[in-house]
């Protein structure tokens, strides 16, 4: 099977900007969840989707939004793009519960 | 709240030698934890889950509700195992949110 894919690998926004980036799960899975990766703040959890509905939620400003098509396949959204979400963002997805979570390469975005 | 927390950034080792990377987390709860693995230019994958108690690649942990940590062990080093290493945990309830910790960094020198 593939993995995860996401898309794009890189990006470069300016401030102000809004940003969308994809996530295809692997082939099968329900399941779709995003993180944050910075130097600073190390790995921390934005959301997880589950057949079109958010699961849970991380402790992100407004600005951080996604959702989940009936295909799986996952996009999240940041408006009013500042400095500090430059970040590299990760997907995994998982079958179900209580199954392995695969991790994606990820999405590095820099907002100058 | 709940953390998780790797005290050390960085271990250095020799080829060889045994390791042992620490985790300590704080949770209410009955928490479910693993260790993921980041190899030089590859993604996030897991290592190991503490529910299947199992070793892999030589690597065990074991949960420790006691003192709250879950570190990682390795009676034999190997070169190939320099990679950061990130302990998580998972809340009890039907989400998969995993907190995880600022990460280890093991360099296995020849």
């Amino acid at each position: 099977k593939a993995g995860v894919t996401q898309t794009p690998r890189y990006l470069i926004k300016t401030r102000g900007q809004q940003v969308t980036l994809s996530c295809s799960p692997i082939s099968g899975h329900r399941s779709v969840s995003w993180y944050q990766q910075t130097p600073g703040q190390g790995l921390q959890f934005l959301f997880e989707y589950f057949s079109e509905t958010q699961r849970n939620k991380g402790n992100f400003p407004g600005r951080f939004s996604g959702r989940q098509f009936s295909n799986s396949r996952s996009e999240m959204n940041v408006s009013t793009l500042e400095l500090g979400d430059s970040a590299l963002y990760l997907c995994a997805s998982r079958q179900g519960a209580n199954y392995e979570q695969y991790f994606g390469p990820g999405t590095r975005l820099t907002v100058t | 709240a709940q953390r998780v927390t790797q005290p050390e950034k960085l271990l250095s080792v020799f080829k060889g030698a045994p390791v042992e990377l620490k985790c300590n987390y704080s949770y209410s709860g009955s928490p479910e934890l693993f260790w993921y693995v980041q190899y030089s230019r590859q993604r996030l994958q897991l290592l190991l889950r503490h529910i299947s108690r199992e070793s892999i690649k030589g690597f065990t942990a074991d949960l420790n509700k006691g003192e709250t940590s879950f570190h990682l062990k390795k009676p034999f080093a190997q070169e190939e195992d320099s990679a950061m290493y990130y302990c998580a945990l998972r809340e009890a309830d039907s989400s998969y949110k995993l907190i995880f910790g600022s990460g280890t960094r093991l360099l296995v020198r020849p």
